[in-house]
């Protein structure tokens, strides 16, 4: 069963702005990544954050992280046509081994 | 390129038929991985391996599902007797790390399967 939901589904944004997208999960976890997937391709790791971080930036890519709240968002700063992909959670549970449960993901199309 | 090799990129199936699918992970990973993906929704986990060793599987894996690490190096996906409903794509990854502790997945292309 998916453990993650993304919100939203779908964004649309023009190149130079920033996309925020959502994760909200169930379960207490060890670390949530964030992957990106071009149409027809592979996943590609983004970040990871672990459960006693609440913040981390690499590059244009901010991700914090709520364990109260159960939640954590990506921020894609100054967007490019190039980001336009897939942005899947996943959660590394505290219960579930060594396996990552993803979410259904946000598809982000920026418009050059 | 991550460094996840799967093969067949793509197959095209009658219903009934057998396919199998080979993942070869990054050399020094020994933790590997499979996940099938269908259009508009997030990778599903099907099953772990440690080494040669199979030590989760996902109740999504069907009796007719079978996954493989004969020496903890490649791995082999089977579907027998595939079904409409089994058309997706098959998806490997691989990490190194020790237990409990966090590490990034790499993930193969991917194997698109289409069964007709």
């Amino acid at each position: 069963s998916q453990q993650g939901e993304e919100d939203p589904q779908a964004l649309s944004i023009q190149e130079g702005e920033n996309a925020t997208m959502n994760c909200s999960y169930k379960t207490s976890i060890n670390n949530l990544q964030w992957y990106r997937q071009n149409s027809g391709r592979g996943l590609v790791h983004l970040i990871l954050i672990r459960s006693n971080e609440r913040e981390k930036h690499s590059g244009r890519l901010r991700v914090t992280l709520d364990t109260s709240k159960k939640s954590s968002s990506l921020l894609i700063t100054a967007s490019r046509a190039a980001d336009t992909a897939s942005y899947f959670c996943a959660t590394h549970q505290e219960t579930s081994g060594s396996r990552l449960t993803f979410g259904e993901g946000t598809q982000l199309t920026v418009n050059p | 390129d991550t460094g996840v090799s799967q093969d067949p990129r793509h197959k095209i199936t009658k219903r009934g038929q057998n396919v199998t699918f080979r993942c070869d992970p990054i050399s020094e990973h020994n933790r590997l991985y499979w996940y099938r993906q269908t259009l508009g929704q997030g990778p599903e986990f099907l099953t772990y391996f440690q080494n040669e060793a199979q030590l989760e599987k996902s109740r999504l894996l069907s009796d007719r599902f079978s996954a493989e690490r004969p020496k903890g190096s490649f791995s082999t996906l089977e579907i027998q007797r595939t079904e409409q409903g089994d058309s997706a794509m098959y998806l490997c990854a691989s990490r190194a790390g020790a237990i409990g502790r966090p590490g990034e997945l790499f993930f193969g292309e991917g194997s698109r399967l289409t069964v007709l």
